[in-house]
């Protein structure tokens, strides 16, 4: 158990609906990365937060947002789903930001769009 | 920009055969890490390189740093079955990983 907790861990909707994916950090992490991987692919970086503030962005789309709370759990929110939408998003947190810690990933939502 | 790639992208071995991943960085990183996601799981991480040159050894697994900064390697030395999985290496404060490489292990 890495101590990250995501959920849903399954989520099944239609083309056009809107989710949220949540994410809560282990204890003490103050920094959360999203990534989405689709089948058989690699990880892309979508957003990584730290302390409550976005610190960096990748290839996020438009349609998707993201937001870390205060008290440090983080939502990734997904608009106008379309079927190439249909991956595994995993959340990452870390101490600090940064390439000195280890980052810790949950087990993934899994989202299916029909 | 920097581009990371990592190769192979597969690679199918006879159990107790070796194996070696390579991270190769179009510029200098100031460190790498690498990470194991088994089939169905999530990434886990291995090992964090800091020092140029740097070499470190984790039972059958041997990381190292290239000289420059700019490669990586992850050499498993007689592999099992349970070291099925996708290594990805890590760079930049991003956390954004390489592409990965699946390794399958025929028993």
């Amino acid at each position: 158990d890495s101590g990250v907790t995501q959920t849903p861990k399954h989520l099944i909707t239609a083309t056009g609906q809107r989710v949220t994916l949540r994410c809560s950090p282990r204890s003490g992490d103050l920094s959360v990365y999203w990534y989405q991987q689709s089948l058989d692919q690699g990880l892309q970086f979508l957003i990584q937060y730290y302390n409550g503030e976005e610190r960096a962005k990748g290839n996020i789309l438009e349609r998707f947002s993201a937001q870390q709370f205060p008290d440090l759990h983080s939502e990734l929110n997904l608009s106008s789903l379309e079927l190439g939408d249909s991956a595994l998003y995993f959340c990452a947190s870390s101490v600090e930001p940064g390439m000195n810690t280890e980052a810790f990933f949950g087990q993934g939502t899994r989202l299916t769009v029909v | 920009g920097q581009q990371v790639m990592q190769i192979p992208q597969y690679q199918h071995v006879q159990e107790g055969e070796d194996f070696t991943t390579y991270c190769n960085s179009s510029t200098t990183l100031s460190n790498i890490q690498w990470y194991k996601q088994r089939p169905g799981g999530h990434p886990v991480f291995l090992i964090q390189l800091v020092k140029s040159g740097e070499v470190k050894k984790q039972k059958r697994l041997t990381f190292q740093f290239g000289e420059a900064k700019k490669n990586s390697s992850l050499h498993i030395t007689a592999t099992q079955t349970t070291d099925v999985g996708t290594y990805f290496c890590s760079y930049t404060d991003k956390l954004i990983f390489g592409t990965g490489t699946r390794l399958q292990v025929f028993p």
